[in-house]
């Protein structure tokens, strides 16, 4: 049961506008909410994060938005640049005395067009 | 350079062969996991760890373990690998729990 779910597989967006990827979850324990980009052959790469006692979080061109409520938070990239074209993981972590426990998305794959 | 380093990148053994990927981190982060990435499953996580001999399993833990004996070392083993465990696998690592984790290349291991 997939409890973090990115229904987007894909999304294309003019270089200069903006990004929107979506994600939303199930467990209302989760606490801490991440973004990672992925490229071809890599491993992700963290991009931004978020704790679940804020609601927005901003670092250079990227932005992560928390609704707790809708249990929904969405990443905007702007202005979107054709190196952003990546597949993006949303992850929710819940806490538990042993660690880190983890739920990824399933991706979605972004392409900047020039 | 800050890394997290996995071997081997690409393994294609045979069924019931038992094999480990290591994985190996240079900046004395206490948190540590291994996941694997299937077509249209994302990743999932397998083992965590958050210190030395502290272990727990992930989403997906069947048919594997972990040991961290050493802080910088968190290998993954698979005693008697299936078919099913054909899959790309990444360690990652970070300094503390609430905290971005550095992901290795990955190992994309084949079973036959």
């Amino acid at each position: 049961d997939q409890q973090v779910k990115q229904n987007s597989p894909s999304l294309s967006v003019q270089e200069g506008r903006i990004s929107i990827l979506n994600c939303d979850y199930t467990n209302s324990m989760f606490d801490y909410f991440l973004w990672y980009k992925k490229y071809p052959a890599e491993g992700p790469t963290f991009l931004i994060s978020i704790s679940s006692i804020k609601d927005k979080n901003e670092d250079g061109r990227f932005t992560v938005f928390l609704n707790k409520s809708a249990k929904h938070l969405s990443l905007h990239i702007v202005p979107s640049q054709p190196g952003d074209s990546a597949v993006y993981f949303c992850a929710a972590s819940a806490y538990k005395n042993t660690g880190n426990q983890f739920y990824f998305g399933t991706g979605t794959s972004l392409t900047v067009i020039p | 350079e800050a890394q997290v380093t996995q071997n081997p990148r690409y393994l294609i053994t045979v069924t019931g062969k038992k094999l480990t990927v290591t994985c190996s981190q240079n900046m004395n982060h206490e948190y540590m996991s291994w996941y694997r990435q299937d077509p249209g499953l994302g990743l999932r996580q397998i083992y965590y760890s958050m210190n030395v001999e502290v272990t727990d399993k992930g989403d997906v833990p069947e048919g594997y373990k972990v040991s961290r004996k050493e802080k910088r070392n968190f290998p993954l083993i698979l005693e008697s690998p299936s078919p099913n465990q054909t899959s790309l696998y990444f360690c990652a690592s970070s300094m503390r729990r609430n905290y971005g984790y550095t992901f290795g290349s990955g190992t994309r291991l084949t079973v036959v």
